[in-house]
């Protein structure tokens, strides 16, 4: 069984200053990593995932994030925030023969003038 | 913007009520979900639908019943309601399940209010 958590429930960040969502996991076998945004009243959208290879992937509008394995982690990253990132992030992770979906409970990013 | 349609966007409903959610995808996917969201918490999954045939029902209870009439539809019809039940009802579909990391696609969701 997989396991995921995200330990800041809420990220408050000026405009224009980076930002970094933690994400780390818990499983006994390989892991795909995931992490969705959803914008207010909106359903989920992914952002970006890791499946295998190279352990930095990229999302279209900035984000970034590292798997490591060692530390069991899969952090989001921005160098440069807008107002429109404000949103609801979720890291999820499921594993070659998993069932499910196993979601963090979500960390609020609040982007402020 | 989603490939996987749902209607109604917003519903209210009385406890004695009988309403249907609908979900549509066009992407070939094979597996199909119902999720329930309450606010400021993860997505909860309900059902999950592989190949039409339901596979998962995670302890929901009766007054939830969904049905898949074919590969691209999945409703969720509701009966007998209670007002905690008020929540944003997430559809989501993937090609498969159960091997590999196949990514999960939600709709915009409908919100459901229980009066």
């Amino acid at each position: 069984a997989q396991s995921v958590t995200q330990l800041d429930s809420q990220v408050p960040v000026f405009e224009e200053a980076p930002v970094e969502l933690r994400c780390n996991y818990s499983s006994s076998v390989s892991v795909y990593l995931f992490w969705y945004v959803q914008y207010p009243n909106q359903g989920l959208q992914l952002l970006l995932k890791y499946l295998s290879g190279s352990t930095l992937v990229e999302s279209i509008n900035g984000f970034e994030a590292e798997f490591n394995k060692s530390q069991t982690s899969f952090h989001l990253r921005k160098p440069s925030v807008h107002i429109s990132d404000t949103a609801e992030y979720f890291c999820a992770v499921t594993s070659f023969y998993g069932q499910n979906f196993v979601f963090g409970p979500g960390t609020r990013l609040s982007v402020l003038p | 913007d989603t490939e996987v349609t749902q209607t109604p966007k917003h519903l209210v409903m009385g406890m004695t009520n009988k309403k249907s959610l609908k979900c549509e995808q066009h992407m070939g996917h094979r597996a199909m979900y119902w999720y329930k969201q309450k606010a400021k918490k993860p997505p909860e999954l309900m059902f999950v639908y592989s190949y039409e045939k339901l596979s998962i029902n995670e302890s929901v209870p009766s007054r939830f019943s969904p049905e898949c009439p074919n590969s691209s539809l999945l409703n969720l019809h509701l009966h007998a309601l209670q007002p905690e039940d008020s929540a944003l009802y997430l559809c989501a579909s993937s090609q498969d399940r159960g091997i590999g990391g196949n990514t999960i696609y939600f709709g915009e969701g409908s919100w459901l209010t229980v009066v």
